[in-house]
């Protein structure tokens, strides 16, 4: 299997603009998780889903993110508008979780986002 | 508050010494902790996995430890190698082990 693949590994976007990420999960797995990460705050969880569907929002930080999951082999998470505060490296993750517990969370490469 | 803290924040040790890296947490209730290898510019990659009953684990050159009563783990490289060079990070999940809780990562930098 190939990972998680996430793309694009750089987006450079002007303030204002949409932004979408887009992120693959290796095949089979059932969670699928959408983090950020800045200097400043380390690694946060923003959303993730269970069999497509979002189990947990929590950790988005405003209504300009939304995050999609269409099918069992692609997710999106959009910022919209995009603001100077939004850089950071943005990483999706995916796992199948055997029902005596977590399972392992596999990362993708991350998507750095620079808004100027 | 949920929180995961971890020490030092930065460490610079010669090629071929030990070091043991810290993590204390208060994430309440605890499901399991996980230490995380994070290169430059890549994603996280799972080190070890320890459920509460679970006092230590090894893979390969790392040892994680676990005291579930004192609420602190440890991650012990031995022989350490330039590619050790990494952000080490400890997160703690907590319920059904889907809500990760994230320390703030210990830099490591081996020097030959």
């Amino acid at each position: 299997d190939a990972g998680v693949i996430q793309s694009p590994r750089h987006e450079v976007t002007e303030m204002g603009q949409e932004v979408t990420l887009r992120c693959k999960p290796i095949s089979g797995h059932d969670y699928l998780f959408w983090y950020r990460q800045t200097m400043m705050r380390g690694l946060e969880l923003l959303i993730y889903f269970n069999n497509n569907v979002p189990i947990d929002d929590s950790g988005m930080p405003e209504d300009r993110f939304s995050a999609k999951m269409p099918n069992a082999s692609f997710s999106t998470l959009k910022i919209q508008p995009s603001e100077p505060r939004d850089s950071a490296v943005y990483f999706c993750a995916s796992s199948h979780h055997p029902r005596t517990g977590a399972g392992e969370q596999y990362f993708g490469p991350g998507t750095r986002l620079t808004v100027t | 508050k949920n929180q995961v803290e971890q020490s030092p924040q930065s460490l610079i040790i010669l090629e071929g010494k030990n070091c043991t890296l810290q993590c204390n947490y208060t994430v309440s209730p605890f499901s399991n902790l996980r230490w995380y290898k994070q290169d430059t510019g890549r994603g996280p990659v799972s080190l070890t996995i320890m459920t509460f009953s679970e006092n230590t684990k090894s893979n390969g050159r790392y040892t994680a430890t676990l005291d579930a009563d004192t609420k602190q783990s440890s991650l012990h490289i031995t022989a350490s190698q330039l590619s050790d060079s990494a952000s080490y990070i400890c997160v703690v999940t907590i319920n059904a082990g889907n809500m990760l809780t994230f320390g703030g990562g210990t830099r490591l930098m081996v020097k030959p």
